[in-house]
This record gives C-alpha cells, sequence and structure tokens, in this order.
C-alpha cells in the first residue's frame, strides 16, 4: 500500500469550507484513496474513497489529481461536529484490504 | 444492526497476565481486523483476516495472537501482557471481493491498561 502524507492539524471556520490534503505520490494504478474520520476516540467513520474520477456524497466531496499523487477532502460548510483527526489511506483492490492508518490530520472547526 | 461489537469496553491487567478481545460483526463481512492506538498517535494494523481460517500479520503482530473463530468472530490474544500493550484496541470488518473496493467498519474500542 502506498504511503500517503497530511498536513499534522489544520483549523476551518465554522460554515466555511474544510479543504484537507493529502499527497499520495507512489500510488499504484489500482490503489483507492480513502478517507476516514476519527471522532474523539470513537472507532473511525468512513468518509468516502475514489479510483481517479471525483466523488461526492452526503458528507462530503473527494477531488483526486489527474497524475492520482494528490487528493483533497472537502468538507463543504464545515460545522463544530466536524472536529476530528482526517486519515487519507490507499489501499489497493485486491481480495485483501489492510488499511494502514497514518497520522492524520487534525482539523479543528472554530466557532 | 448492531456492526462490529467488541468485548470489554475496558481492562485493567497486571503484567504477565493474558486475555482474549473478543470481536463480532453481523454484517456478513469476510474481512476482519485489529488495530491498535497508542495516545495521540494513528491507527496501527496489528493483524487481520481475509477470510474464515485465514490470518495475516500486520504492521505490529509481536506479542499477539488472532483467532478467527468463524466469520462472525476474530479474537484478538495478549498471552503475557506487558505495559507497552496499554492501548486502546479496535477491531473493523468490510466486505472484500476481488477488483472492488469496500468501506471498513469500526467498533468502538477496547480499553486497556497494563500496570
Amino acid at each position: 500500500d502506498a504511503k500517503t502524507t497530511q498536513p499534522p492539524s489544520m483549523d476551518c471556520a465554522e460554515g466555511r469550507a474544510a479543504n484537507l490534503p493529502c499527497n499520495h505520490s507512489t500510488i499504484s494504478g489500482n490503489e483507492y484513496v480513502y478517507w476516514y474520520r476519527q471522532i474523539h476516540s470513537q472507532g473511525p467513520q468512513y468518509i468516502i474513497h475514489g479510483l481517479k474520477n471525483n466523488e461526492t456524497n452526503e458528507m462530503a466531496s473527494l477531488i483526486i489529481t489527474e497524475d492520482r499523487k494528490s487528493s483533497t477532502l472537502i468538507l463543504p460548510h464545515a460545522t463544530l461536529r466536524d472536529t476530528a483527526v482526517y486519515y487519507c489511506i490507499a489501499s489497493r483492490a485486491s481480495g485483501t484490504y489492510k488499511y494502514i492508518f497514518g497520522t492524520g490530520t487534525r482539523l479543528k472547526v472554530l466557532a | 444492526n448492531a456492526g462490529v461489537t467488541q468485548t470489554p469496553k475496558f481492562q485493567v491487567l497486571k503484567t504477565g497476565q493474558s486475555m482474549t478481545l473478543q470481536c463480532a460483526q453481523d454484517m456478513n463481512h469476510n474481512s476482519m481486523y485489529w488495530y491498535r492506538q497508542d495516545p495521540g498517535m494513528g491507527l496501527r494494523l496489528i493483524y487481520y483476516s481475509a477470510s474464515e481460517g485465514t490470518t495475516d500479520k500486520g504492521e505490529v503482530p509481536n506479542g499477539y495472537n488472532v483467532s478467527r473463530l468463524n466469520k462472525r468472530e476474530f479474537s484478538l490474544r495478549l498471552e503475557s501482557a506487558a505495559p507497552s500493550q496499554t492501548s486502546v484496541y479496535f477491531c473493523a470488518s468490510s466486505y472484500d471481493i476481488q477488483g472492488a473496493s469496500t468501506e471498513a467498519f469500526f467498533g468502538q474500542g477496547t480499553r486497556l491498561t497494563v500496570v
């Protein structure tokens, strides 16, 4: 699985868009980009994933660059409840998925 | 649905004691995982199981054993607990099919302290 690099922390004003970057320059063609978040010390929660195309769901949008070496998770209207640690994971599409978590980005949404 | 259930939620052990952490999922998932998370750190994969009867080592397997009892259950055993194993342990499961991606569901964690 490719290694991912994320900034350790970010702040965002409540109601504004939060843009969380992730670098995965060694990603291979069959590896997906996943985003999870962890609120306090709860179990991580799935947010979104993608392979090549940009993706959107009710929680967030995922923008993957054309060369797939980086991606951005967008929370369109951040709320205080979005304060969490966000993890970007590159994991291959095979019979076994081994989610290797890095240290993530600690997002703090400010009132 | 209960999702992924871990027991116990909290445990204090003395150094050298043994214990088994239990994990069960009711989503008919084939893959299951055990992670540990030390304070202020990200999750590290201990072991995973792609299907009933198979297990593989992750990043930090030393000091642990696992059993995939059946499709639903995946247990983690500490044979001789050490203070370095003080951590929060998370179990997860996912449904994996060849060539496709799936999301993982996590339990709420077992907070283990070894004194």
